[in-house]
């Protein structure tokens, strides 16, 4: 089936430590992105990336980092250097517009559940 | 500035009664698109329906429509004959033509269907 893939669903940290959530799609779209969701709150984009070796930071990308070597993948790592990253992780591909109007939705993955111990 | 706005932290609704949640955009660009999404409490998006600026009737899917008020910047969903199943988060979000790939997002809408 076509869609995109999270993993791991559930992952724990510890201080100090990097982790990385695994992103991939089979549904050959050009931009990929990350999101960030606290509890009872809205959505926060982190990195996205409209292009494979190309990508730009979001409104909260300080203690995370990114890459898109392949087009169906996008990992997100989240350093040391995030002092708050319990939350959940949402990654969404899209098609880049040519139109705006085309309608070309955001698909999402089921997300991860990152917290630390 | 907020790119767009849901004021309903929480909302309330009988079973098989209509609901209406709120959203508001700001954006200069002309072209844009307006998407709403449900989020259970597994955590999944899934998108429920789409709305570009230019259109001229209001969009519908099924039991949703979206109430597109171009010169109030609102784009309000509208879930009629609502069921338990329903109970979510939904998140109103919007596309501009300028930047493209960036989709904002309100802080969502808590929605209870009441037995």
């Amino acid at each position: 089936d076509g869609g995109i893939t999270q993993s791991p669903k559930y992952l724990f940290r510890k201080e100090g430590q990097n982790v990385t959530l695994s992103c991939e799609q089979n549904l050959n779209h050009d931009a990929m992105y990350w999101y960030r969701q606290d509890p009872g709150q809205g959505l926060r984009l982190i990195y996205y990336s409209q292009i494979v070796n190309d990508f730009q930071k979001g409104d909260i990308a300080e203690g995370y980092s990114v890459s898109r070597e392949k087009k169906e993948s996008f990992p997100l790592t989240v350093t040391s250097a995030q002092k708050n990253p319990t939350a959940f992780y949402l990654c969404a591909s899209s098609n880049n517009p040519r139109d705006s109007l085309s309608g070309n939705t955001i698909y999402f993955g089921e997300g991860s559940w990152l917290t630390v111990v | 500035a907020q790119k767009i706005t849901q004021t309903q932290p929480g909302m309330f609704v009988q079973e098989k009664e209509a609901v209406t949640l709120d959203c508001t955009y700001d954006t200069s660009d002309p072209s844009y698109g307006l998407f709403w999404y449900k989020q259970p409490s597994s955590g999944e998006m899934i998108f429920l329906i789409y709305q570009g600026s230019y259109d001229q009737q209001n969009a519908t899917e099924g039991r949703y429509s979206l109430n597109f008020q171009k010169a109030r910047k609102s784009a309000n969903l509208v879930i009629s004959a609502s069921q338990l199943g329903d109970s979510a988060m939904y998140f109103c979000a919007m596309r501009e033509g300028r930047t493209g790939n960036q989709f904002y997002f309100g802080t969502g809408t808590s929605l209870t269907v009441i037995p």
